[in-house]
């Protein structure tokens, strides 16, 4: 069974401060995606990555792949009260079908 | 809008009973995917449908059931209702780049 590990798994911190969530595998994803939730809504697509070793960035939202496509990191800088969200990661191990993280809770305070 | 429908948005139903979850993809999208997302559990993987045919099933109890119907909706059904099957149900269509779209899901309570 494939897992997937977020950490932390809550953050409540200022605005104005950098945070970094990880997401964490044994097994090697073909891809990962990080997703935004909030209260009542679906998930909301941020980014895809592919290649081990990949950085896309979105506006404050730094998203990397780990070389070996086992781990990956989701960085915001300078945190505004509008990120407040859960942050989820999930992957593809060979199928399309998706695996999601355990998620982490992300509050912002002005 | 992600172009992921589902209906109904809130449902509160007894135990025991039956309730049919309805899904409408982004259009042209041949695929649906079912997910159950609960406090405890966070988001599970129910099962997936592509151009009518199952495709891959996942933590889906044998109470539950899924179709998709050739104008590509799906519905889930859930039958003989625990309290413990309450949660949000979404359903989602891939998108072209990797990952997926989610409709807004569903909210089942079991009183």
């Amino acid at each position: 069974t494939q897992l997937l590990e977020q950490s932390p798994q809550f953050l409540s911190i200022q605005e104005g401060e950098n945070l970094t969530v990880y997401c964490n595998s044994s097994s090697v994803f073909s891809s990962l995606q990080w997703y935004r939730q909030e209260p009542g809504e679906g998930p909301v697509l941020l980014v895809t990555v592919v290649t081990g070793g990949e950085v896309k960035k979105l506006k404050r939202l730094t998203f990397q792949f780990g070389d070996a496509r086992k781990d990956s990191s989701l960085h915001i800088t300078a945190a505004q009260p509008g990120d407040t969200g859960l942050y989820l990661c999930a992957g593809n191990f060979i199928t399309d079908k998706l695996i999601f993280g355990t998620g982490t809770r992300l509050q912002v305070f002005p | 809008d992600s172009g992921v429908t589902q209906t109904p948005k809130h449902l509160i139903t007894a135990t025991g009973q039956r309730v049919t979850l309805r899904c409408s993809p982004r259009s042209g999208d041949l695929s649906v995917y079912w997910y159950q997302q609960s406090l405890d559990q966070g988001l599970q993987f129910l099962i997936q449908y592509y151009n009518g045919e199952e495709r891959a099933k996942g933590n889906i109890l044998e109470r539950f059931s899924a179709q998709q119907f050739p104008d590509l909706h799906s519905e889930l059904n859930l039958s003989s209702l625990e309290l413990g099957d309450s949660a949000l149900y979404f359903c989602a269509s891939s998108v072209p780049m990797g990952g997926y779209t989610f409709g807004s899901g569903t909210r089942l309570t079991v009183v």
